[in-house]
């Protein structure tokens, strides 16, 4: 049974750069897309973006412009980096998984991110 | 603002069922994209419900039944339980390979 951990980066202040990782254990990270997904109080869920195992990505066109994400095959790691945050980005952040195109099978538990000054 | 368009929320009594809709567009599921759906409780992760039109991963029970015409898509409950109380969401992708969700809809069991 594959599961996924994120990492838990806390408080936050306005302007820094949120760095999360997702480490997958218990099963192969090949052939799967993996996501960043998150949820802001009070509110539905939202795609920040995703990477393959191939390492091609897909990002919202929302926050294209601040956010990068990577795998690092030999750790089983999946990372997600969104700069210049603000509280508009206090949310819970989700790792998961799924096959490519199709519908997300695993997720990680979430981390709640909050941006405060 | 979500892509995909849900009805905030719907509810039944226990036994009776009700649906939540999920209306996209010619660049989404009217593309031909799948659409899938997910329950999701307070404090938990997701939880995959139907995959594809009407893919029921194992352990879902088959009162959940999905359906997908033109650019719209449906999840139907049946027999509803106190415990089918949860959010719940659709999601597909678009012509841009973007991973799209739904606004979601909040099921209140009476």
């Amino acid at each position: 049974q594959v599961q996924l951990r994120e990492s838990d980066p806390g408080l936050m202040k306005p302007s820094e750069t949120l760095s999360l990782t997702c480490t997958v254990s218990g099963g192969s990270i090949n052939y799967y897309h993996y996501y960043w997904i998150r949820q802001p109080p009070g509110k539905g869920l939202e795609s920040i973006g995703y990477i393959s195992y191939s390492g091609s990505t897909n990002y919202n066109p929302s926050l294209v412009s601040r956010v990068t994400i990577s795998i690092d095959m030999s750790k089983n790691q999946i990372s997600l980096r969104l700069s210049y945050v603000t509280a508009a980005d206090t949310a819970v952040y989700y790792c998961a998984r799924g096959f490519p195109y199709s519908s997300i099978d695993s997720w990680g538990q979430g981390t709640l991110v909050t941006v405060s000054s | 603002q979500s892509v995909l368009t849900q009805p905030p929320s719907v509810s039944g009594a226990p036994g009776q069922g009700v649906t939540i809709s999920c209306t996209g567009s010619s660049s989404n599921i009217g593309a031909g994209y799948a659409v899938h759906w997910y329950q999701h409780l307070p404090g938990t992760a997701p939880k995959l419900l139907i995959s594809g039109h009407n893919n029921r991963p194992s352990g879902v029970p088959d009162r959940f039944s999905g359906s997908k015409s033109g650019t719209s898509a449906s999840l139907a409950i049946t027999g509803l339980q106190a415990e089918d109380e949860a959010h719940y969401y659709c999601q597909s992708f678009d012509s841009g390979l973007r991973l799209v969700f739904g606004s979601g809809t909040k099921v209140t069991v009476l």
